[in-house]
C-alpha cells in the first residue's frame, strides 16, 4: 500500500518571502502522480500542482513549484513570493497512473500561515 | 474541468438517526469517491462509487454504516446511518478517472455535527 507523509504540522512564513512544505512518500509502483492541494477556511479543496512520475522536469505553475525526486521519493512545494492568500492548509497526495486505481491517498498535511 | 455541488452544506443531527449527503457533478464521470475529514485531519477515503457497481468500501468502513447509491453518471449518494457525535465530519465527494486521469476536482463538502 502507498503511504503519504508530511512531517511538519505548521509552518509560518513572511509575506513575499519562499517558503518549502516537505512530502515523502512510499510505493512500489513505477508510474503514478503526485499532487499539492491547498484547503483554505472555506474547506474547498484546490488543486495547486501536479506532478507526472514519468516526467523529470519539475513541474511549476506561477508561484508554485515543486522538487521531484523519485529516486528519494520526496516531493517538496516551494512558494515564492508568498502572500496572505496563501495561508491555507495544504495537502500532498499520491495517485496510481493504474487507470482502474483512481483513488488518492494523502498525507496529514501542513497549516501554513503567513505574516503580513 | 468538472464542477461538483454537494447538498446539504451542513446540517445538525441528533443521535441515532440517518443524513443522506448528494452529490451532483455537471458532466459525465467514470469514478466517484467519497471521502470523510474529521476535524483538523486529514481526507480518508470511504468509498468508491462506480456506476452499474455496487460500491467499493475501504478498510474500516462499512456498507451498513455508509451506504451509497450511484444511479447514473453524473450523480451520487452517501448515507450516514445511526449518526454517533464520532461521525461529525467534513464529507467530500470527488470524482476522477476517465476523461479525469490526470486530475480529481472536489465538491465543496458537507459539514456534519452530531449531537
Amino acid at each position: 500500500a502507498q503511504t503519504v507523509t508530511q512531517s511538519q504540522p505548521e509552518m509560518s512564513v513572511q509575506e513575499a518571502e519562499t517558503v518549502t512544505l516537505s512530502c515523502t512518500y512510499d510505493t512500489s509502483e513505477s508510474d503514478y502522480y503526485l499532487f499539492w492541494y491547498k484547503q483554505p477556511p472555506s474547506r474547498q479543496m484546490i488543486l495547486v500542482i501536479r506532478q507526472e512520475a514519468y516526467k523529470q522536469q519539475n513541474a511549476t505553475e506561477n508561484r508554485f513549484s515543486v522538487n521531484f525526486q523519485k529516486a528519494a521519493k520526496s516531493f517538496s512545494l516551494k512558494i515564492s513570493d508568498s502572500q496572505l492568500g496563501d495561508a491555507a492548509m495544504y495537502f500532498c497526495a499520491y495517485r496510481s497512473a493504474n487507470g482502474a486505481n483512481s483513488k488518492l491517498t494523502f498525507g496529514k498535511g501542513i497549516t501554513l500561515s503567513v505574516r503580513p | 474541468s468538472a464542477v461538483i455541488s454537494q447538498k446539504p452544506s451542513r446540517d445538525i443531527c441528533q443521535r441515532g438517526t440517518s443524513l443522506t449527503i448528494q452529490c451532483q457533478v455537471d458532466s459525465q464521470v467514470t469514478m466517484m469517491f467519497w471521502y470523510r475529514q474529521q476535524p483538523g485531519q486529514s481526507l480518508t477515503l470511504i468509498a468508491t462509487a462506480n456506476q452499474g457497481s455496487e460500491a467499493t468500501y475501504e478498510s474500516g468502513f462499512v456498507i451498513d454504516k455508509f451506504p451509497i447509491s450511484r444511479p447514473n453518471l453524473t450523480f451520487s449518494t452517501l448515507t450516514v446511518s445511526n449518526m454517533s457525535p464520532e461521525d461529525s465530519s467534513i464529507y467530500l465527494c470527488s470524482v476522477g478517472g476517465g476523461q479525469f486521469l490526470n486530475e480529481q476536482f472536489f465538491g465543496p463538502g458537507t459539514r456534519l455535527t452530531v449531537l
